[in-house]
């Protein structure tokens, strides 16, 4: 189940179970949205992105639901494996035109075997 | 994928000194590069904004002269951490620009200050 740490939110699924991490943006207008895994010491990784014009988007194991009424995003990821643990991160594409992401809050994805 | 690489990838230093953080693009060319600082089990925060040829632009908050940014290159930005102190331990993360909504990042470098 989900709970929620001192900084950051924690998601713990089983291995195999398919794993569903939310996130909340903060502009409306933002029209390019992506989502990073960081492993522990690492930097951001991309996993896939999704623009505006689009509610869903697919990739290997890895889906992204975009709910612009909401404004939510939701990374989901099938078959879950012990490789997936990490922090996930959804990002926004700012729009006062100077490329700038706004990182969401972070979600703590741990597998347990 | 593009590869973006930072040196030193860990840095242990005295208060009071200065430390100088490697952002480089090995495969492309980034007029524009940000920095960003992590602390544990936070998101990532953007520090600054890295111009080839131009001055930085800074976060509200961020220190310009505290943190110093040198575009130097198309292909390198440096972060000084200038007089460090012990709060500004973290983990700090570059990232280059390679198109209107691609950013390549960097692994990070993780700074402590004793």
């Amino acid at each position: 189940g989900e709970s929620v740490g001192l900084h950051l939110p924690t998601l713990s699924v089983q291995e195999g179970d398919n794993s569903i991490i939310n996130c909340a943006y903060s502009n409306s207008a933002s029209d390019y949205f992506i989502w990073y895994k960081q492993e522990s010491g690492k930097g951001p990784q991309f996993i896939i992105d999704i623009r505006s014009n689009m509610d869903k988007r697919q990739g290997q194991r890895v889906t992204v639901l975009l709910n612009k009424t909401v404004k939510h995003l939701s990374l989901q990821i099938a078959a879950t494996q012990p490789g997936d643990s990490a922090v996930y991160f959804c990002a926004e594409l700012g729009t006062s035109g100077t490329y700038k992401y706004i990182f969401g809050t972070g979600t703590r994805l741990k597998v347990l075997a | 994928g593009a590869v973006v690489s930072q040196h030193p990838s860990r840095v242990i230093c005295k208060s009071g000194t200065s430390v100088k953080i490697e952002c480089r693009s090995l495969d492309f060319q980034a007029t524009t590069m940000f920095w960003y600082r992590q602390f544990p089990k936070q998101s990532l925060m953007l520090m600054a904004t890295s111009n080839e040829g131009s001055k930085a632009t800074y976060e509200q908050g961020v220190e310009k002269d505290k943190f110093l940014i040198n575009h130097a290159s198309l292909t390198l930005s440096t972060l000084t951490v200038t007089s460090a102190h012990p709060e500004d331990s973290s983990f700090y993360i570059c990232s280059a620009l390679a198109g209107p909504e691609t950013q390549y990042f960097g692994p990070g470098t993780r700074l402590l200050v004793l």
